[in-house]
């Protein structure tokens, strides 16, 4: 098994211009997330998902939209970039029903908006 | 609004010896799950060990145990015979319930002198 795949791992994007963000799981786990990860800030929600169709605003979704077309792929856009975005973002996934259920981690897309 | 405090940023061992990360968490939630990441250079997040707040005992997984103490919302992860693969970034994490998200602390370094 994969896991958790994100697609690209490193990225550098001039301000102004758009991407997305690709993460796919292959777990038929319902939950999805995107976060964003700062030096001295932790990991911090952007968006989730809690099954196909259906996304939510995280702690800081400003600047991003998602998308979750298929329950296996959850994307993170990013429509004009910003200096301020430039991050290390993570995706996971989990299932539904026991809390106890960890979040499975993609190993990160570095991004970097000069 | 749940957070997750982590008052070390960064902590320093003596391979062999004994390490205690601190961890503690505002919650008004009876239901609830506490974790532990570890995050090595590589930048995956690896599950460390997770705490079912209605269990009573603290889980341990070999070297790894956590001193879980509801009321005074304290989760401290200890580390016995540290091995320089302990080297990381160590982030306590609290989820709500069966379905709610993960949110962090902002996370210990930890160093492991030879």
């Amino acid at each position: 098994n994969a896991g958790v795949t994100q697609t690209p791992k490193f990225r550098v994007l001039k301000t102004g211009q758009s991407m997305t963000l690709l993460c796919a799981q292959d777990m038929n786990h319902e939950y999805m997330y995107w976060y964003r990860q700062d030096p001295g800030m932790g990991l911090r929600l952007i968006h989730y998902s809690v099954g196909e169709g259906t996304t939510a605003k995280g702690e800081v979704p400003d600047g991003y939209n998602v998308s979750r077309l298929k329950k296996q792929n959850f994307l993170l856009g990013l429509e004009s970039a910003a200096p301020s975005q430039t991050s290390v973002y993570f995706c996971a996934s989990s299932y539904r029903g026991t809390g106890e259920t960890e979040a499975f981690f993609g190993q990160g897309t570095r991004l970097t908006v000069v | 609004a749940q957070t997750v405090t982590q008052s070390q940023p960064e902590m320093s061992v003596q391979e062999a010896e004994t390490v205690t990360l601190s961890c503690t968490y505002d919650t008004s939630e009876s239901d609830y799950y506490l974790f532990w990441y570890k995050q090595p250079p590589s930048r995956q997040m690896i599950l460390v060990i997770r705490q079912e707040a209605y269990k009573q005992q603290n889980a341990t997984e070999n070297r790894f145990s956590v001193n879980f103490q509801k009321a005074a919302k304290s989760f401290s992860l200890k580390i016995s015979d540290s091995q320089l693969g302990d080297a990381a970034m160590y982030f306590c994490a609290y989820r709500r319930g069966s379905q709610g998200n993960l949110i962090f602390g902002k996370g210990t370094k930890l160093s492991v002198k030879p």
